[in-house]
């Protein structure tokens, strides 16, 4: 079965610095990774997703993302944030029909 | 609509209350996801529907748990004689088909606190 952790619970950045919120997986079949952000009383939406090919994934707002399958990782990186980015973010893994999520990452960006 | 709509979007129920939640999915999509996140955790799985056939139901935590997509439309998920351990956010998710990996769309989500 699929399962996904998320190694920081929180992540304070100040405003224009690089962020990196650290994904690692594990999975005996096919990878499906997928990035989540949600916003204070809002669902979650979609920044970007793995299926297979480029290792490298870009996705909305700015963000990418790398899949590593040695380090079997799928970190979310963005190289300048913005206040506007401060929200709780999720990694997930696709199981079957359904995805199953890390505990999130808040990202507080500071001024 | 454009989305993913729930209602209502907070409700408060007095232990052992009866509490129905709704989700109208994306129009056209044929797959329906059900996750419960409890406060400060991720969303965890609770049901899956294809169309009305409920493929999977095996994260509802008890049989007071009870989900239904009579017309493969909207869905209801109703929970019988409500526990403090039942305060949570339900989210409803939908996707265009089943079978391959698809982009699953939230809904904002229900906020039931059970005091």
């Amino acid at each position: 079965a699929q399962s996904v952790t998320q190694l920081d619970s929180q992540v304070p950045v100040f405003e224009e610095a690089p962020v990196e919120l650290r994904c690692n997986y594990s999975s005996s079949v096919s990878v499906y990774l997928f990035w989540y952000v949600q916003y204070p009383n809002q669902g979650l939406q979609l920044l970007l997703k793995y299926l297979s090919g480029s290792t490298l994934v870009k996705g909305i707002n700015g963000f990418e993302a790398e899949f590593n399958k040695s380090q079997t990782s799928f970190h979310l990186r963005k190289p300048s944030v913005h206040i506007s980015d401060t929200a709780e973010y999720f990694c997930a893994g696709f199981d079957g029909n359904k995805l199953v999520f890390g505990a999130g990452t808040i990202l507080r960006v500071k001024s | 609509g454009a989305g993913v709509s729930q209602s209502p979007r907070y409700k408060v129920a007095k232990r052992g209350q009866d509490v129905a939640l709704r989700c109208d999915p994306i129009s056209g999509h044929v797959s329906l996801f059900w996750y419960q996140q409890a406060l400060g955790q991720g969303p965890e799985f609770l049901t899956y529907f294809q169309n009305e056939a409920q493929l999977d139901k095996s994260g509802l935590p008890s049989d007071r748990f009870f989900a239904e997509r009579p017309e493969g439309s909207v869905s209801t998920l109703k929970i019988q004689r409500t526990q403090q351990e039942d305060s949570a956010v339900y989210l409803c998710a939908s996707s265009l088909q089943s079978g391959d990996v698809q982009t699953q769309y939230f809904g904002p989500g229900t906020r039931l606190l059970v005091l």
